[in-house]
């Protein structure tokens, strides 16, 4: 089984400032990794996604994230954040075959709050 | 333009009464996935269908029910035994076709907020 582990329910920054949620994952697995973000009352759109090649992965709207096998994270950044990334975050994590394979396991979300 | 559709967007229930929510995707995904979002818990798979004519209970089945007649349609009925309804409720769909749009990425619907009176 796979779990999602998001530390800090809420993350403020300032405008301009680096944006860091944090990801940790769980799987027994070779895991696939994916952040997608939530606007109120709305449906999930998805930020970027790891599967194979570069740990490095860009996104929509500068988001990245890098994946370490060694240390089970999927941080996901931004060097300066726009008053518009005021929204919550989810990181999910699914695996690449078995019974579960297609399946989305996701963490308990991290709203960030952008000031001016 | 492909996507995925839910309705109603808000519904209101009285207690002891079933409800059907509907979601229809025409991006030619073949598994289809409902959920449940609730302040704090993130997203809860109620259940999932990878091909027509079958579906998986997923983490909180119980006191919902599912058909998957179509392969664009899915639609999820909240029954009088779910405890505790009022949620949000997404619907998402995946392509499992190596190399097809959508492999291995969940597109998600707008949801459906669903309220008990």
């Amino acid at each position: 089984a796979q779990s999602v582990t998001q530390l800090g329910s809420h993350v403020s920054v300032s405008e301009g400032a680096l944006v860091l949620l944090r990801c940790n994952y769980s799987s027994s697995v070779p895991p696939y990794l994916f952040w997608y973000v939530q606007y109120p009352n709305q449906g999930l759109q998805l930020l970027l996604k790891y599967t194979t090649g570069a740990t490095l992965v860009k996104g929509i709207n500068g988001f990245e994230a890098e994946f370490k096998k060694s240390e089970t994270s999927f941080h996901l950044t931004k060097p300066s954040a726009h008053m518009s990334d005021a929204a919550e975050y989810f990181c999910a994590v699914s695996v690449r075959r078995g019974t579960s394979y297609g399946k989305l396991t996701f963490g308990q979300g991290t709203i960030l709050t952008v000031h001016p | 333009d492909g996507g995925i559709t839910q309705s109603p967007k808000y519904l209101f229930r009285k207690e002891g009464q079933n409800v059907t929510l509907s979601c229809e995707q025409n991006l030619n995904h073949d598994a289809m996935y409902w959920y449940r979002q609730d302040p704090g818990q993130g997203l809860r798979l109620i259940y999932y269908s990878q091909i027509v004519n079958d579906f998986q209970k997923g983490d909180i089945a119980e006191g919902y029910s599912v058909s998957r007649e179509k392969k664009e349609s899915f639609p999820l009925t909240v029954t009088s035994a779910q405890k505790n309804p009022t949620a949000f409720y997404l619907c998402a769909s995946s392509s499992q076709r190596e190399g097809r749009t959508g492999y291995n990425e969940q597109f998600f619907g707008p949801g459906t907020r669903l309220t008990v009176l």
